[in-house]
């Protein structure tokens, strides 16, 4: 069974730091790109970032928004991925999605979500 | 950044009909996009890539086209299980950008 399992979410005070971590299981993820999408309450979708494959020096790319401030990383011994964010905002309250990347770089597989809350 | 444009935001169908939700790029993407479906409280669902190709598992219901910066998904015989939120979404470069999203409300 294909299963992406996100943790850590959680209440943090602005300013304040959280770790979110996606377990991966059933599939294929060391040869794969990996994404974090998040998803604002009642919002759309946002793309966060990607941790590109070891054949890709597991180089990432960051949307703006977070860009300074998350950090994405990965250990393809655990088939884990991970979201470091630091400096939270108020308006990174989300529910953050681990999200496979298909070899034509579509999104192929969904985590069911870590709602994460930025709040005093 | 390039962005993208859905139309319309919502709209209401019976069960039965078809449907027809546009995606426009604000610059080429040639079919470097995907449709997903979004359902409340659930996690999205892939259902078409590279602009026309069905992903696994998703029903022939679902068909998408287009290339360069305008595209579309169809839904055909609508049943109440399709009324959800469906996102486009442009991988053709960083950052990846999302349409802001298509309700599709029993009407």
């Amino acid at each position: 069974e294909v299963q992406l399992v996100e943790s850590g979410g959680g209440l943090v005070q602005p300013g304040g730091s959280l770790r979110l971590s996606c377990a991966v299981s059933g599939i294929s993820f060391s040869d794969h790109y990996m994404d974090w999408v998040r998803q604002a309450p009642g919002k759309g979708l946002e793309w966060v970032g990607r941790c590109r494959d070891k054949t890709n020096s597991y180089t990432t790319e960051y949307a703006a928004s977070v860009k300074g401030r998350f950090t994405i990383s990965r250990d393809d011994s655990k088939n884990s991925l991970h979201l470091q964010m630091d400096s939270l905002k108020t308006e990174d309250t989300a529910v953050y999605y681990c999200v496979r990347v298909g070899r034509t770089y579509y999104l192929d597989s969904w985590g069911q979500g870590a709602l994460v809350t930025v709040s005093s | 950044d390039i962005q993208m444009t859905q139309s319309p935001s919502s709209l209401s169908a019976s069960v039965g009909d078809r449907v027809t939700i546009t995606c426009r790029a604000s610059q080429g993407i040639n079919n470097n996009l995907d449709w997903f479906q979004q359902k409340p409280g659930k996690a999205p669902k892939t259902l078409i890539y590279a602009a026309s190709s069905l992903q696994s598992g998703v029903p022939s219901k679902f068909s998408g086209s287009g290339s360069g910066t305008d595209f579309t998904l169809t839904i055909s015989n609508l049943q109440p299980e399709d009324f959800a939120t469906y996102y486009c979404r442009q991988y053709s470069s960083y950052p990846v950008t999302f349409g802001g999203g298509t309700k599709v409300e029993i009407k």
